[in-house]
């Protein structure tokens, strides 16, 4: 098993374009989640959704977008980048919300740079 | 104020060392504890899972809470090249809310 896969791993982009992270996870977890990590800022919640189809917002959303099309896949757009999306992006699942354990099961990471 | 702070560090060890590394947090509502692992380039993994106070042991990791204090540790025993990482606490208000993460702990052991 794969576990999550995060795709890119890592692009450069300049500022006003757009792209897509894409997060695909094979443990057929009904909740995903997008995080962002930014250097003495810890993870911070994007958004997240509860099964395919839905979504909702975290604690930073302004300037993502998402999509669940797929229970399986999640992904994560940025419609205009902005320096201030220069991070590291990460995408997790659980097999519930925010499951007793805490237990997230996390991509490897896509890294940002926006010039 | 942050809810919950942690060291940056980093913090370097010799090989065999007893490491202890720490979160303190502001809101006395948090029951659920968590301490993630994160090696360079990687996602982070959790490692222990704690719920309210008291001690939880695994091998050679400890994870204590003091709900008193608002203070958690991660105390790692015989420490090996193989921990260097950076650690991330976690804390839950129930079993339903949101996850709230420390900044991290960056964890180096000398051989």
């Amino acid at each position: 098993n794969a576990g999550v896969t995060q795709t890119p791993k890592f692009r450069v982009l300049k500022t006003g374009q757009s792209m897509t992270l894409l997060c695909a996870q094979d443990m057929n977890h009904e909740y995903m989640y997008w995080y962002r990590q930014d250097p003495g800022m810890g993870l911070r919640l994007i958004h997240y959704s509860v099964g395919e189809g839905t979504t909702a917002k975290g604690e930073v959303p302004d300037g993502y977008n998402v999509s669940r099309l797929k229970k399986q896949n999640f992904l994560l757009g940025l419609e205009s980048a902005a320096p201030s999306q220069t991070s590291v992006y990460f995408c997790a699942s659980s097999y519930s919300k925010y499951p007793d354990t805490g237990e997230l099961f996390f991509g490897e990471g896509s890294r940002l740079t926006v010039l | 104020q942050k809810e919950v702070e942690q060291d940056p560090g980093p913090l370097s060890v010799p090989e065999g060392a007893i490491v202890s590394l720490n979160c303190t947090y502001s809101n006395s509502a948090f029951q659920y504890f968590m301490w993630y692992r994160q090696y360079s380039r990687k996602g982070p993994e959790l490692l222990m899972y704690t719920y309210s106070s008291g001690n939880k042991e695994d091998g050679r990791f400890t994870a204590q809470v003091d709900k008193s204090s608002k203070y958690i540790s991660l105390f790692i025993r015989d420490s090996q090249p193989s921990d260097s990482a950076t650690y991330l606490c976690a804390m839950m208000y129930s079993s339903a809310s949101k996850i709230i993460f420390g900044s991290g702990t960056r964890l180096s052991i000398r051989p």
